[in-house]
């Protein structure tokens, strides 16, 4: 079946602007995460959904940064007036509610000019 | 604070050969640990799993060890494969009250030399 899907693959933007980064669950998966990997780094947690719902949100960087996700399915990560440490991958996981293990999509490659 | 990390930033081995690659942890409270093989350009692939309960689990060519006295885990590829070259990451899953988030360590680059 399908895995987890992102786009887009690569954005390339320029500093100030706003950016918005879509993330496509696997079907039936009810818990989405987020995660950030920053050149020669390891992954950072970001946050994550229960159906729509972000318990926690204290792995976000900064109030630039936010997510949604509606209808329990796709989740957009949002960030705003960009800066140059944003640039990074972007990563997005999802599982099955009630089981741990996460799938992971292949990323949005984020670089800020 | 709590931390996963790896003792080997990058290992090169012969095709054929095992590999070995390591990974220590400081919470002495984290019960369920997973590897994940990053190729370039790619996410994280899921390896293989293991639970404090368990100090070995076996998979494809795949060995998980788990030593919870000294806080380590290490990862065992039998019969190394040019297939195999990637960033390995382990991960400590917090469970399910954290919504099961995962704390990686920083890698480890696997060169497989023909």
């Amino acid at each position: 079946g399908a895995g987890v899907s992102q786009s887009p693959s690569n954005k390339v933007t320029e500093k100030g602007k706003d950016v918005e980064l879509r993330c496509d669950p696997i079907s039936g998966h009810t818990a989405l995460y987020w995660y950030r990997q920053s050149l020669g780094q390891g992954l950072e947690f970001l946050i994550y959904f229960q159906g729509n719902s972000a318990p926690d949100k204290s792995g976000l960087p900064s109030d630039r940064f936010s997510a949604e996700r509606t209808g329990g399915s796709v989740s957009t990560l949002t960030i705003q007036r960009t800066q140059q440490e944003d640039s990074a991958v972007y990563l997005c996981a999802s599982s099955l509610f009630g089981t741990d293990t996460q799938y992971f999509g292949p990323g949005t490659r984020l670089t800020v000019l | 604070g709590e931390s996963v990390g790896l003792h080997l930033p990058t290992l090169s081995v012969q095709e054929g050969d095992n590999s070995i690659i390591n990974c220590a942890y400081s919470n002495s409270a984290s019960d369920y640990f997973i590897w994940y093989k990053q190729e370039s350009g790619k996410g994280p692939q899921f390896i293989i799993d293991i639970r404090s309960n368990m100090d070995k689990r076996q998979g494809q060519r795949v060995t998980v060890l788990l030593n919870k006295t000294v806080k380590h885990l290490s990862l065992q590829i039998a019969a190394t494969q040019p297939g195999d070259s990637a960033v390995y990451f382990c991960a400590e899953n917090r469970g399910r009250n954290a919504g099961n988030m995962l704390t990686f360590g920083g890698g480890t680059r696997l060169m497989v030399k023909p």
